[in-house]
């Protein structure tokens, strides 16, 4: 099987752009789980879609945004983009059946604010 | 709420020999699962041991096997043989209650493999 893939892998964009991140998880997989990793902070978690419905909300402004397609494929999208949004970006699939199942991490987007 | 703790920022060890990577937990659920992951310096975060808290014995896979100490509220990692290509991050993680998937990571632990 494939594995979760996350394009596109490198990003540059100014402060106030907007941005899209797209993760397509493992075939069968119906659960997407997004993470922003910074060196400050750690790994966060930002949401989860199931069945193209966001089932799990982190701590963070509205700014950042996500939805997930019939075909399961997701994308979250953050608006008016700050400098410290600068972070590598990795979503996780699992079948989405059982919370203590493993996800399996995309390679990531490594974006850079500037 | 879970809380993870990794309290290992950085670790050295030679190449061939074991080490043990430190992670303690805490938690109200009464059934959870502790999972390791390694991610190398590409960023992807690569999937290696499952621990469930009623499992009987000890998860291994490999050269990582989980010692598990349920009293304890510990799950270290231990790596046998040590390779030039296990220097790496690794994070310690736990689902959170409820429903969905959603995990919360320790901070992770850097491991350098000395040649």
């Amino acid at each position: 099987k494939a594995g979760v893939t996350q394009t596109p892998r490198y990003l540059i964009k100014t402060r106030g752009q907007q941005v899209t991140l797209s993760c397509s998880p493992i075939s069968g997989h119906r659960s997407v789980s997004w993470y922003q990793q910074t060196p400050g902070q750690g790994l966060q978690f930002l949401f989860e879609y199931f069945s193209e419905t966001q089932r799990n909300k982190g701590n963070f402004p509205g700014r950042f945004s996500g939805r997930q397609f019939s075909n399961s494929r997701s994308e979250m999208n953050v608006s008016t983009l700050e400098l410290g949004d600068s972070a590598l970006y990795l979503c996780a699939s699992s079948p989405g059946r059982d919370r203590q199942e493993t996800q399996y991490f995309g390679p990531g987007t490594r974006l850079l604010v500037l | 709420a879970q809380k993870i703790t990794q309290t290992q920022p950085g670790m050295f060890v030679q190449e061939k020999e074991a080490v043990t990577l430190d992670c303690t937990y805490d938690t109200s659920d009464p059934s959870y699962g502790l999972f390791w992951y390694k991610q190398p310096s590409s960023g992807e975060m690569i999937f290696l041991i499952y621990q469930g808290s009623y499992d009987q014995q000890n998860a291994t896979e490999g050269r990582y096997s989980l010692n598990f100490q349920k009293a304890r509220k510990s799950a270290n990692l231990v790596i046998s043989a040590s390779q030039l290509g296990d220097s790496a991050m690794y994070f310690c993680a736990m689902p959170r209650g409820g429903t969905g998937n959603q995990f919360y990571f320790g901070t992770g632990t850097s491991l350098t493999v000395i040649p």
